[in-house]
């Protein structure tokens, strides 16, 4: 089955710096790479999801890089914020077709 | 908006007690799935039920059933829990076709 490796586990940056988050993923077959966000004490929300027809997507400050080849993707955030600050999670499945499998996730601290 | 509700938000257990959590989605949603969070571990999948009265195992099923007799209700069951169990319980809908999987806000359960 599909195993989903996260890096780094937890990240520092200052304010108005950019934090990159790297997944890597097994299975070829994936075609559907989202990205949750948890902030302390509530649900993960997703934010930003890319498939495998694409090599990036952007939504305003962030985007999500993917490499097919090398069955890895990103999250890049850019001009982090303190509101930034929280666990972020990647995940793959194929799309439709079997559920989503999550890294670890990263602690995301922006520093004010 | 989706609306996933877990009745039970934080519950106190005893060893070896049957544990019932409760989730329903109002979005007519298909699939439903039951994730356990652990720091350091990310959300892994449990049970994953496409249809009522279907189930699926995930990746750590041992020790957990499932029921899914209503579309919109999909329930944990731990048949007799152990402190091993203490882990925050989060239940997820998606539309059939649907990749998005949309949480609920978690129910934490202490087993002592």
């Amino acid at each position: 089955g599909e195993n989903v490796e996260q890096h780094p586990s937890t990240l520092s940056v200052q304010e108005g710096d950019s934090a990159v988050i790297k997944c890597t993923y097994s299975d070829s077959a994936s075609n559907y790479f989202p990205w949750y966000k948890q902030e302390l004490g509530k649900r993960p929300q997703l934010i930003i999801d890319i498939r495998s027809n694409v090599g990036e997507k952007k939504d305003q400050r962030i985007a999500v890089t993917l490499n097919k080849t090398a069955k890895h993707f990103s999250l890049h955030i850019t001009e982090t914020q303190p509101e930034d600050s929280a666990v972020y999670f990647c995940a793959a499945s194929i799309a439709g077709n079997t559920p989503l499998v999550f890294g670890k996730g990263t602690r995301l601290s922006v520093i004010a | 908006d989706v609306k996933v509700t877990q009745s039970s938000r934080y519950l106190v257990k005893r060893t070896g007690e049957k544990v019932f959590l409760e989730c329903v989605q109002d979005m007519d949603h298909e699939n439903m799935f039951w994730y356990r969070q652990d720091p350091g571990l990310g959300l892994r999948l449990i049970y994953f039920s496409y249809d009522v009265k279907m189930k699926e195992k995930g990746d750590i099923p041992e020790g957990y059933s499932v029921s899914r007799e209503k579309k919109e209700r999909f329930s944990l069951i731990l048949e007799s829990a152990s402190t091993n169990q203490t882990s925050m319980y989060l239940c997820a809908s998606s539309e059939a076709s649907g990749n998005t999987i949309y949480f609920g806000e978690g129910s934490w359960l202490t087993v002592v």
